[in-house]
């Protein structure tokens, strides 16, 4: 079945820690995102990659960051950096920038 | 910069109501339009994609049309289900293939009973 999936669907850190956001797709798609999502803000983009190899921030990228070593897959790591990491983490992807995009199931990240 | 606005954020309609979800968007200079559905604690869903040319998009009982002009977006639910509950998101596409989709905030609808 083609689609894109994530892992953990829920995910507790201790303060001080990174923790790494898995997001595979097998949809062939170039485009891969990662948002945010907290209670009445709607989503709010972390980064993007348009192909393999380049990516680039989004709107909110400071205390993350992103690899796009193969096509399919986009990790996204939670730096100690981040001061309000507790958020619902989206990934998305979609053959191009403008084309329609498809979500994950979404990351439930907590900090303790 | 595009800004996308929905309005209200929230909605409560009597099961069986038929009912419109409103988008607003600040530069008409768009790729397409997309709606996309999300239930609680998951991901967004995609209901109908329009492309600038086209006026609307129909998908069994649900119809989004666009406007450009206006910079407008409805999104009409037909004869509604307590199943149609969920929070729906609107999406603009822009013209400049190397900018971002945006999207607005979201209306949380509720079908009453």
């Amino acid at each position: 079945d083609g689609g894109i999936t994530q892992s953990p669907k829920y995910l507790f850190r201790k303060e001080g820690q990174n923790v790494t956001l898995s997001c595979e797709q097998n949809l062939n798609h170039d485009a891969m995102y990662w948002y945010r999502q907290d209670p009445g803000q709607g989503l709010r983009l972390i980064y993007y990659s348009q192909i393999v190899n380049d990516f680039q921030k989004g709107d909110i990228a400071e205390g993350y960051s992103v690899s796009r070593e193969k096509k399919e897959s986009f990790p996204l790591t939670v730096t100690s950096a981040q001061k309000n990491p507790t958020a619902f983490y989206l990934c998305a992807s979609g053959r191009i920038l403008t084309d329609t995009q498809y979500f994950g199931p979404g990351t439930r990240l907590t900090v303790l | 910069k595009q800004e996308v606005t929905q309005i209200p954020a929230a909605l409560s309609v009597p099961e069986g109501e038929n009912l419109v979800l409103n988008c607003s968007f600040t530069d008409s200079a768009i790729y397409n339009l997309q709606w996309f559905r999300q239930d609680p604690g998951k991901g967004l869903t995609s209901l109908l994609l329009i492309q600038s040319s086209q006026r609307e998009q129909t998908s069994g009982r649900l119809n989004a049309s666009l406007d450009k002009s206006s910079g407008r977006s409805t999104l009409y639910i037909a004869a509604s289900q307590p199943g149609d509950s969920a929070t729906y998101l609107c999406a603009v596409g822009p013209m400049n293939r190397d900018d971002k989709i945006i999207f607005g905030k979201g209306t949380r609808l509720h079908i009453l009973p």
